[in-house]
């Protein structure tokens, strides 16, 4: 089936530690999104790309870095410059010039040991 | 940054009742409002994308009108149950990648 994937789903990270979330997907969407969601709040994006080997940053990049060395993939790290990167994080993806609405992946929950 | 506002944060219904909800957005620079349902412990499902004027979509009992000139939407559930206990959110679309800003949701519980 198409979807995307989101891994791990449970990540800890111990202070002055990079980590990378990972997001795959298989739906030949061309443009990829990485939010976060903290308690109480909305999904706020974080980096996006439209095509392989471009990325732009969303409202809330710093800490967080992203690469799109292929088109079905779109992982996010988070720095230890992220001072608070305790969060749930989603990867979404669509054809955004199509009108599609955006798919999304199952989800990482990242907390700090 | 867009500011896309969601009323009421939470909301409680007995089964059976008809609510309804409301996002408002800026309408300036506006491209399309998006709905979404998300469950506990699953990922966000997509209910509509909506762009123009008046637009009014329909998937079983959910609906949605669209006004894009005041910069509202409304969401319609008739006759909850309980499974239509979810988080409901909205997001506008912009700019040329069409990212999404989202409003921080609706919480509805639906009593049995």
């Amino acid at each position: 089936d198409g979807g995307i994937t989101q891994s791990p789903k449970y990540l800890f990270r111990k202070e002055g530690q990079n980590v990378t979330l990972s997001c795959e997907q298989n739906l030949n969407h061309d443009a990829m999104y990485w939010y976060r969601q903290d308690p109480g709040q909305g999904l706020r994006l974080i980096y996006y790309s439209q095509i392989v080997n471009d990325f732009q940053k969303g409202d809330i990049a710093e800490g967080y870095s992203v690469s799109r060395e292929k088109k079905e993939s779109f992982p996010l790290t988070v720095t230890s410059a992220q001072k608070n990167p305790t969060a749930f994080y989603l990867c979404a993806s669509t054809n955004p010039q199509a009108n599609q609405p955006q798919h999304f992946g199952d989800g990482t929950r990242l907390s700090i040991l | 940054i867009l500011n896309v506002e969601q009323s009421p944060q939470s909301l409680h219904v007995q089964e059976g009742d008809s609510t309804n909800f409301t996002c408002s957005f800026p309408s300036s620079n506006f491209y399309a409002l998006h709905w979404y349902r998300w469950e506990t412990a699953k990922s966000p499902e997509a209910l509509f994308v909506m762009t123009l004027n008046g637009d009014e979509k329909k998937k079983g009992r959910i609906s949605a009108t669209l006004n894009t000139k005041e910069g509202y939407s409304y969401l319609y559930i008739k006759g909850s149950q309980p499974e239509d206990s979810a988080t409901y959110l909205c997001a506008s679309s912009s700019g040329s990648a069409r990212q999404l800003t989202f409003g921080s949701g609706t919480q509805l519980t639906v009593l049995p």
